[in-house]
């Protein structure tokens, strides 16, 4: 079957890190692959999303790339702030597996001052 | 702020009240979701309706009762729930079921008694 698997948390870090958040997924076919993120007591928020292969997607100074040599969509930004602590979720839909969001476990990122 | 507006934001009920989660959108979408969140997991999938019709119902418990009563609400009954039912409840909205993305409310955080 189709899934997706995370980095497991807590990713700890400064202020103006480096944050790299690793999803790899399988899949039986071309996916569309999102990431969404989870701030403390709210649901959850597209934080960007990819369709096809190579495609980059971007917000909030987070990028990740489509590598389906890779079967890879890892998340990164340059300089996380306090405010980026979160759940992360890399997601997939497949349009032969009936269009269902299939969710990784979620990273939780925590961003010291 | 979220275009998905869920009413309550949380609730408290016993096991042998009946109650109703709603859900509201207006950007046009034609397919709706409800979710099941449980703590430092990620959402899992309950109901999908695809233009007011069930679609997916993921073998939930009858004890809960999806409801589309127009293309902009969605609704969740229920009825003697158990314990194990307290969670994240969230609804979400895609233009159509296919690989569009899926946007969230922030959910109702629903506890038994």
């Amino acid at each position: 079957g189709n899934s997706v698997t995370q980095m497991e948390g807590p990713v700890t870090l400064s202020e103006e890190a480096f944050l790299t958040i690793n999803c790899t997924y399988t899949a039986t076919g071309y996916p569309s692959l999102f990431w969404y993120v989870q701030y403390p007591g709210e649901g959850l928020q597209l934080l960007l999303k990819a369709t096809k292969a190579d495609d980059k997607g971007s917000n909030k100074g987070f990028e990740a790339t489509y590598r389906k040599e890779t079967t890879s969509f890892h998340l990164e930004k340059g300089s996380v702030q306090v405010s980026d602590s979160a759940v992360y979720f890399c997601a997939l839909i497949l349009q032969a597996a009936g269009n269902k969001l299939t969710f990784g476990g979620g990273t939780r990122v925590l961003v010291k001052p | 702020d979220t275009e998905v507006t869920q009413t309550p934001k949380h609730l408290v009920m016993g096991m042998t009240n009946k109650k109703s989660l709603k859900c509201e959108q207006h950007m046009g979408h034609r397919a709706m979701y409800w979710y099941k969140q449980k703590a430092k997991k990620p959402p899992e999938l309950m109901f999908v309706y695809s233009y007011e019709k069930l679609s997916i119902n993921e073998s939930v418990p009858s004890r809960f009762s999806p409801e589309c009563p127009n293309s902009s609400l969605l609704n969740l009954h229920l009825h003697a729930l158990q314990p194990e039912d307290s969670a994240l409840y969230l609804c979400a909205s895609s233009q159509q079921v296919s690989n569009q993305p899926q946007h969230f409310g922030d959910g109702t955080r629903l506890s038994i008694l």
